[in-house]
């Protein structure tokens, strides 16, 4: 059974489409996030939600919504795709809001053409 | 704010060498965890450790052990006797607590274990 699940693995795009990316967690966590890794493999946090509620807001474009459903689902949408939206992005979950360990999905490969 | 360096870009060994990858932390917290991660080629996330900052005794698991020293500011991880299966790239993180859980990381280390 997959902890954290990500749809698409793979997302090739053009510039300027709009595109989503979901998330969901099977480990009853309320805590979930979102991470991007750039071409230089650096990680760098993006959001974060705790039972549906936006915690975790790092500078990042306003074409980047996050949407949480429900506890177990972190969904991503991108507007207006640009060419350095380009990287892996990661999500992960966590249980509470203190510092535990954080399980990370299997990324989602975006390629913007 | 918080940083982590990992100034090891990369590093490459024979297979069975001990290798030690260092990581280097800056904070002002005085409660904090640390992570080691593993990245390996199929480019998975994988947690390795979770190290609290009132518990500087080493740790090790199997081939792999940590080295925890405040003083220094530093929590590195070391594998011995490495193996071809251990090469990925590694990522040290501190986590800072920003009404919830954030993890800072490092610019990771590429190991590569030749044959």
């Amino acid at each position: 059974d997959t902890a954290v699940s990500q749809t698409p693995k793979y997302l090739v795009t053009q510039m300027g489409n709009d595109k989503s990316i979901k998330c969901e967690q099977n480990l009853g966590h309320d805590t979930m996030y979102w991470y991007k890794q750039d071409s230089k493999k650096f990680l760098k946090i993006m959001f974060s939600y705790n039972n549906k509620e936006l915690i975790i807001n790092e500078t990042v474009p306003n074409r980047f919504s996050p949407k949480s459903p429900d506890k177990a689902h972190l969904n991503l949408h991108i507007n207006s795709l640009e060419l350095g939206d380009s990287a892996v992005y990661f999500c992960a979950s966590s249980q509470g809001l203190a510092i535990y360990e954080q399980f990370f999905g299997p990324g989602t490969r975006l390629t913007v053409l | 704010a918080q940083k982590v360096t990992q100034a090891q870009t990369e590093i490459s060994v024979v297979e069975k060498e001990d290798v030690t990858l260092d990581c280097v932390y800056e904070t002002r917290d005085t409660t904090y965890y640390l992570f080691w991660y593993k990245q390996p080629p199929s480019g998975e996330l994988v947690f390795l450790i979770r190290r609290n900052s009132f518990d500087e005794q080493n740790e090790i698991s199997g081939r792999y052990s940590w080295n925890f020293q405040k003083s220094t500011s530093s929590f590195n991880f070391t594998i011995t006797a490495s193996q071809v299966v251990d090469s990925a790239v590694y990522f040290c993180a501190l986590s800072e607590f920003q009404g919830a859980q954030k993890l800072v990381f490092g610019q990771g280390t590429r190991l590569t274990i030749n044959p």
